[in-house]
């Protein structure tokens, strides 16, 4: 089964607030993460990384934060546009460089 | 910089063809991995390719196959399709002698099968 899974289907917020999409993973051995931006009709984008001897990586506008603990990532985005708008994935991967393993996805809505 | 491309960008077969697709990995990319991506989910991981050899293979049946050239490109086959092979299929490529692990995806190949 999947490694990885999120916990939202859709998520809506107003244009300029912030987003946090979350995902939880299962393996344990996972040491990559990344999250993955794909709009209709377009392959995944790339967003942000994080290995997992990190807790927190920012990017432009956008945050992600591992829990190994809970087993727990999150991709947090400040200031939502609507170029924003899109189904958000999380993936992670046992490392070297091993298929990537996805979860279902978080359809993100900004509302105006 | 080119990035990944993919070829074609639309196909349509009958249950029971066979389909190649084609993927050029990122400039400086030596690793080229496969996924099929059914509507509404995420991608699944069919197989990679490094050093013109399967290096790695998720579960999908024999009728999934691959090449990957001298040049780096790859050719994703698929024999006997099913209605069910139905899906985006997408490329990615990254630089596998490195471990550099972050994939770029090109923008898929949608496989109809009727």
């Amino acid at each position: 089964g999947e490694s990885v899974g999120l916990h939202l289907p859709t998520l809506s917020v107003q244009e300029g607030d912030n987003s946090i999409i979350n995902c939880a993973y299962s393996n344990s051995a996972s040491d990559y993460f990344i999250w993955y931006k794909q709009e209709s009709g377009k392959g995944p984008q790339f967003i942000i990384d994080i290995r997992s001897n990190m807790d927190k990586r920012q990017g432009q506008r956008v945050t992600v934060l591992l829990n190994k603990t809970v087993k727990h990532l999150s991709l947090q985005i400040a200031a939502t546009q609507p170029g924003d708008s899109a189904v958000y994935f999380c993936a992670d991967t046992g490392g070297g460089a091993d298929g990537l393993t996805f979860g279902k996805g978080t359809h993100l809505i900004i509302q105006p | 910089d080119a990035g990944v491309t993919q070829s074609p960008t639309h196909l349509i077969k009958t249950r029971g063809q066979q389909v190649t697709l084609r993927c050029s990995p990122k400039s400086g990319h030596d690793t080229v991995s496969w996924y099929q991506q059914a509507l509404g989910q995420g991608p699944q991981f069919i197989f990679q390719y490094y050093e013109e050899e399967e290096r790695q293979r998720g579960n999908f049946p024999d009728r999934f196959s691959g090449h990957q050239f001298p040049n780096y490109s790859s050719e994703l086959n698929v024999n006997a399709l099913l209605l069910g092979d139905s899906a985006l299929y997408l490329c990615a490529s990254n630089i596998g002698q490195t471990y550099q692990e972050t994939q770029y995806f090109g923008p898929g190949t949608r496989l109809l099968v009727l």
